[in-house]
């Protein structure tokens, strides 16, 4: 079966703009879970979605947003973009919430660089 | 959810196996551990999940003794493409809760020829 897909790959930006990124989970899994990695501050969670709700978030600023839509499929917005958040986007999707307690399977990323 | 500690790196050579422990000292009873691998510009793998004494699968092993404050990873015979940072997580497996996974620094795996 198809695997978590993450689009697009790679993205530069200028700041003060904002960016979405898209994740497509693998069919049937409801739970879609997003995290930012830095070589600095590591793997970091950014929030989950379950059946469209969002069921936990992490300490991000409210520039970073997302949602979920029916077909599962997720997406996250940064508006007003600062050099900081250069990072690598993690899509992370699963049968269940709370990915911990079963398989989670990582999209491959987005690579977003803010000039 | 509990703090992992594990080494900052470890190097070692094709064919030989190789021993990655975490401590994990305020584990709770329905916590989990689970490991994953990561390549470089890659999401995290999974590799393997248990609760204690031994878990095997087709591509590692984890040990955990009964105090549970501590695992090991354990990969047979690694190769060069083996080279990776390999994470351990700890969390509960209460279904619905809404639990997110939290890496911590990682081990960077060398493998060398």
């Amino acid at each position: 079966k198809a695997g978590v897909t993450q689009t697009p790959r790679y993205l530069i930006k200028t700041r003060g703009q904002q960016v979405t990124l898209s994740c497509s989970p693998i069919s049937g899994h409801r739970s879609v879970s997003w995290y930012q990695q830095t070589p600095g501050q590591g793997l970091q969670f950014l929030f989950e979605y379950f059946s469209e709700t969002q069921r936990n978030k992490g300490n991000f600023p409210g520039r970073f947003s997302g949602r979920q839509f029916s077909n599962s499929r997720s997406e996250m917005n940064v508006s007003t973009l600062e050099l900081g958040d250069s990072a690598l986007y993690l899509c992370a999707s699963s049968l269940v919430p709370g990915a911990v307690n079963t398989e989670a399977f990582f999209g491959q990323g987005t690579r977003l660089t803010v000039v | 959810l509990a703090k992992t500690t594990q080494p900052i790196s470890m190097d070692s050579y094709e064919g030989q196996e190789v021993n990655i422990t975490c401590s994990h000292n305020n584990i709770a009873t329905n916590d989990y551990i689970t490991w994953y691998q990561q390549f470089p510009s890659q999401g995290p793998r999974f590799i393997i999940q248990g609760y204690k004494t031994k878990v095997t699968n087709e591509v590692a092993s984890l040990f955990i003794p009964a105090d549970r404050k501590s695992s090991t990873l354990s990969l047979p015979r690694v190769s060069l493409s083996d080279t990776a940072v390999y994470y351990c997580l700890v969390g509960d497996m209460g279904s619905g809760s809404a639990r997110q996974l939290t890496f911590g620094s990682g081990t960077q795996l060398t493998v060398l020829p």
